[in-house]
């Protein structure tokens, strides 16, 4: 039961635009959502994060939306830099349960920027 | 700040045999996660430790896999016999409590296991 889904397994983008990373969620109860990024032989990195109770959270070039509703966010980087190539994963946590800090992962989209 | 370190970065070994990982968290990082990764497919959790005591390990195949904390430092995950599915990146994290509700999590690189 894939409970975090990232339907695109990769992205390309020029330099310079937009890079929109997608992931859909089915548990309601999940409540705070992150994005790691990872490089070949690296583990992930920590990105940028946001609770439920927001529905944007901006970094600099970094910018998540949520859509509670819908139960999808997005991952905006503008503009994309190919530093930016790296596997991109959406994660997940439910709150208030013995194991509130268990993050549940999408399958990742690799995010290619051309130049 | 040391990150998170974890040996061997690679193992490659025969159906069957026996294999262990190492993992020592960042200073003071009270949370410990071993992580599997198979490819395609993003980091699923198989144990968690708050010191050395185990939070969640609901997903740790334990017919085969054992992991440790032993003084709430350095943990050991091991599987013994490994089968060819366990072939995998076995990632360690750690976090510290004060930021448990940013749920910020530092990943090692990772140990990369082949199974023949």
């Amino acid at each position: 039961d894939q409970q975090v889904k990232q339907n695109s397994p990769s992205l390309s983008v020029q330099e310079g635009r937009i890079s929109i990373l997608n992931c859909d969620y089915t548990n309601s109860m999940f409540d705070y959502f992150l994005w790691y990024k990872k490089y070949p032989a690296e583990g992930p990195t920590f990105l940028i994060s946001i609770s439920s109770i927001k529905d944007k959270n901006e970094d600099g070039r970094f910018t998540v939306f949520l859509n509670k509703s819908a139960k999808h966010l997005s991952l905006h980087i503008v503009p994309s830099q190919p530093g930016d190539s790296a596997v991109y994963f959406c994660a997940a946590r439910r709150i208030n349960t013995g194991t509130a800090s268990k993050l549940t992962f999408g399958t990742g989209t690799r995010l290619q920027v051309t130049l | 700040e040391a990150g998170v370190a974890q040996s061997p970065r690679y193992k490659i070994i025969e159906k069957r045999q026996s294999v262990a990982f190492w993992c020592n968290p960042i200073s003071g990082h009270a949370t410990l996660y071993w992580y599997q990764q198979i490819l395609g497919q993003g980091p699923k959790l198989l144990i968690q430790f708050q010191n050395n005591g185990v939070v969640d390990d609901s997903q740790l195949p334990k017919d085969r896999f054992s992991a440790e904390r032993l003084k709430g430092v350095d943990s050991t995950l091991k599987i013994q016999p490994a089968k060819l599915e366990d072939s995998a990146v076995y990632l360690c994290a750690s976090s510290f409590p004060g930021l448990a509700l940013r749920n910020e999590q530092f990943f090692g690189p990772g140990t990369r296991l082949t199974v023949l």
